[in-house]
């Protein structure tokens, strides 16, 4: 079962660039999300779907977008890149709010 | 306000001490709490919830609401615990459930 897929692991970008997080699941999950998590900080909620076609923000979501065309897919895209995006980042699944099903991680570095 | 607060970042004790990481919640309504682990190279996965009252690999939490807290024990620790612990809590808000995460505790567990 392949659960929750992230890609890319590891990514470097400029100051200014734009990039698009990728993430799908295969658990047929309406709910999916998006944290990030900051070098001795929790995890911190950016976007959150609860089904195809809805999105909304969670705690900290300027600087990012994201969109959920299918229920599968909730791709997250940073569209100009600042060092403060420096972070580890999560997607995450759940079925209706329910145990939530993380991927590995996406390691971002801005400089 | 709904918060999670982990109070100590490092937790380091000496294999088969006992163990207890602690989990303070704010929320207005029934909550639902969680403690999620994270292992070296591995990704965030779901530990215990307090609803199953279970006991996983040795590790217990008892939901007390009179001091609004979810300590996780464990009576001996083994050198395979050594992770990030994280305390969560979901609740609703805004109609839909959400899952807010504490700023985890590093557990190490030393021969």
């Amino acid at each position: 079962n392949a659960g929750v897929t992230q890609t890319p692991k590891f990514r470097i970008l400029k100051i200014g660039q734009s990039m698009t997080l990728q993430c799908a699941q295969d658990m047929n999950h309406n709910y999916m999300y998006w944290y990030r998590q900051d070098p001795g900080m929790g995890l911190k909620l950016i976007y959150y779907s609860v089904g195809a076609g809805i999105t909304d923000k969670g705690e900290v979501p300027n600087g990012y977008n994201v969109s959920r065309s299918t229920t599968e897919d909730f791709p997250l895209r940073l569209e100009l890149a600042a060092p403060s995006q420096t972070s580890v980042y999560f997607c995450a699944s759940s079925l209706s709010g329910n145990t939530i099903y993380f991927g590995e991680g996406s390691w971002l570095t801005v400089v | 306000a709904q918060r999670v607060t982990q109070p100590e970042k490092l937790l380091s004790v000496f294999k088969g001490a006992p163990v207890e990481l602690k989990c303070n919640y704010s929320y207005s309504g029934s909550p639902e709490l969680f403690w999620y682990v994270q292992y070296s190279r591995q990704r965030l996965q779901l530990l215990l919830r307090h609803i199953s009252r279970e006991s996983i690999k040795g590790f217990t939490a008892d939901l007390n609401k009179g001091e609004t807290s979810f300590h996780l024990k464990k009576p001996f620790a083994q050198e395979e615990d050594s992770a990030m612990y994280y305390c969560a809590l979901r609740g609703l808000s805004g109609g839909y459930n959400k899952l807010i995460f504490g700023a985890g505790t590093r557990l190490a567990v030393h021969p």
